[in-house]
């Protein structure tokens, strides 16, 4: 089976400009999320949707990330204005469901200088 | 404040010698454990899981083994291989249906 999909693959800003990334979960995985990883952390959920709904964005930073995922299938994460903090690799995951393993894509690594 | 908790950064073993790498929780209330493991580059790899009504799972080389009243988990890789060096990471979720939540990972170096 395919995996999930992300892109672009790197991405290189200025603070205060805005980015978008993109993600194409696994055929027929209804729960999708959004993920950060800062350099030598584990990755720290930003936002979790079951099909086209949100089930948990109590660690996205609303003021300037954004989330949506519509139609249930491709998702897109947006950060606007980007600090300098936000330099991370932000990964994709996709799951069939509870207690089912994470699926997650090669990611997208995001610097802001 | 973090509920999942991989204190070695690092783990160096030979070939053919058995890995083991720690991992520790603070929430009781986590019911569902994974490993993922880590290439440069790439996302994490889901390995194994375990549940909370288990001791033990086994696949192939791969055992993880949770001690609920200690709150800890072990991954053991025998015998380890080259090919095994990368970063693991300890993941739990406490709900069903919730996302999981990641330790700081450790890496694994396998010299041949």
């Amino acid at each position: 089976e395919a995996g999930v999909a992300q892109s672009p693959r790197y991405k290189i800003i200025e603070k205060r400009q805005s980015v978008a990334f993109w993600c194409n979960p696994i055929s027929g995985h209804a729960t999708l999320y959004w993920y950060q990883q800062i350099l030598g952390q584990g990755p720290k959920l930003l936002i979790q949707f079951q099909n086209n709904g949100v089930v948990d964005d109590s660690q996205l930073p609303k003021d300037r990330f954004s989330a949506e995922r519509l139609k249930g299938v491709d998702s897109t994460l947006k950060i606007q204005p980007a600090k300098l903090e936000d330099s991370a690799v932000y990964l994709c995951a996709s799951s069939l469901g509870e207690n089912s393993p994470l699926h997650f894509g090669n990611g997208t690594r995001l610097t802001v200088t | 404040d973090q509920q999942v908790k991989q204190n070695s950064p690092s783990l160096s073993v030979q070939e053919g010698r058995i890995s083991i790498l720690n991992c520790d929780y603070t929430n009781s209330m986590f019911d569902y454990f994974l490993w993922y493991k880590k290439y440069p580059a790439e996302g994490p790899t889901f390995l194994i899981s375990i549940s909370s009504i288990k001791d033990k799972n086994e696949d192939g080389r791969f055992t993880v083994f949770l001690n609920k009243s200690a709150k800890h988990l072990s991954l053991h890789i025998v015998p380890s291989q080259p090919g095994d060096s990368a970063v693991y990471f300890c993941a739990a979720s406490y709900q069903a249906g919730t996302a999981l939540i990641f330790g700081k990972g450790t890496t694994l170096s396998v010299s041949s």
